[in-house]
C-alpha cells in the first residue's frame, strides 16, 4: 500500500500570499488530520476531516481552512501568510477502525514565508 | 480541551544505559495515550500506545506506563541504543476529539 502522500514537499511564499497544500490518505482511510510542526512547540493541531466533514478544529485563525473530497483526499489552505507561518505541515491518516488508532504521517510540506 | 505537558525537552544518555521521558494530561476523560518517534528528517511514526484500561505496555525495549490517578504517563527505553536517537512525542485523546501532542523531547544517545 502506498502511504500518505503530501504535495508539494518545499514551497516558499511571500507574506499576504495564500498557499494550497494537498494530502493523499492510505486507499481505505478515510479520516485525514492536519498539523503545524515548529521548532519548540511539537506538533499544532489544525483540523480533522472524515467523509468529507470536519469533526474536529485546532485553535487556529480563520486563515488556515481545509477540506476533503470524496476520494478523501484533503487540501489546506493558507490565506494572507505571515511569517510566523513558516513551518511543517504534516497531514496524518488513519483506518476506519471505529475508535481511536494510529496515525499514518505524511513526510510533510515545509512553507517558507519571506 | 486537553493539555499535554512533556519533560525533559532534552535529554542525553550514555549508549546502553535507559531513557524516561514523562507526560502529564489535563482531561481525566483522556483514554488513549500513544508515543511517536521522529528521526530526523523523519515523518513521526507510532512505536507504541496504551489505552485507559492498561497500566503498563512493553514491546522489547520500550515500555509504556500509565497512572491514570496522577494523570501522567511514561515512555522507558531500555538498553539504547544509537538509532534510539530521536526526538519521541507523547499524545492523549478523548474518544474521538483532537490528539493533542506534548512538545516533544529530543534524545540524544551518545556511544
Amino acid at each position: 500500500k502506498a502511504g500518505v502522500t503530501q504535495t508539494p514537499r518545499y514551497l516558499i511564499k511571500t507574506r499576504g500570499q495564500q498557499v494550497t497544500l494537498s494530502c493523499s490518505p492510505i486507499s481505505g482511510h478515510r479520516s485525514v488530520s492536519w498539523y503545524q510542526q515548529t521548532p519548540g512547540q511539537g506538533l499544532q493541531f489544525l483540523f480533522e476531516y472524515f467523509s468529507e466533514t470536519q469533526r474536529n478544529k485546532g485553535n487556529f485563525p480563520g486563515r488556515f481552512s481545509g477540506r476533503q473530497f470524496s476520494n478523501s483526499r484533503s487540501e489546506m489552505n493558507v490565506s494572507t501568510l505571515e511569517l510566523g507561518d513558516s513551518a511543517l505541515y504534516l497531514c496524518a491518516s488513519s483506518p476506519p477502525t471505529g475508535t481511536t488508532g494510529e496515525l499514518f504521517f505524511g513526510e510533510g510540506s515545509r512553507l517558507t514565508v519571506l | 480541551g486537553e493539555n499535554v505537558e512533556q519533560h525533559p525537552s532534552t535529554l542525553s544518555v550514555q549508549e546502553g544505559d535507559s531513557a524516561v521521558i514523562k507526560c502529564t494530561y489535563s482531561d481525566s476523560a483522556s483514554n488513549y495515550f500513544p508515543w511517536y518517534k521522529q528521526e530526523l528528517g523523519k515523518r513521526p511514526q507510532l512505536i507504541i500506545d496504551i489505552r485507559s484500561n492498561v497500566g503498563e505496555k512493553k514491546d522489547q525495549r520500550i515500555a509504556v506506563t500509565l497512572n491514570k490517578t496522577a494523570k501522567h504517563f511514561s515512555l522507558h527505553i531500555t538498553e539504547t541504543q544509537p538509532e534510539d536517537s530521536a526526538v519521541y512525542f507523547c499524545a492523549a485523546i478523548v474518544g474521538n476529539e483532537k490528539l493533542t501532542f506534548g512538545t516533544g523531547t529530543r534524545l540524544t544517545i551518545i556511544p
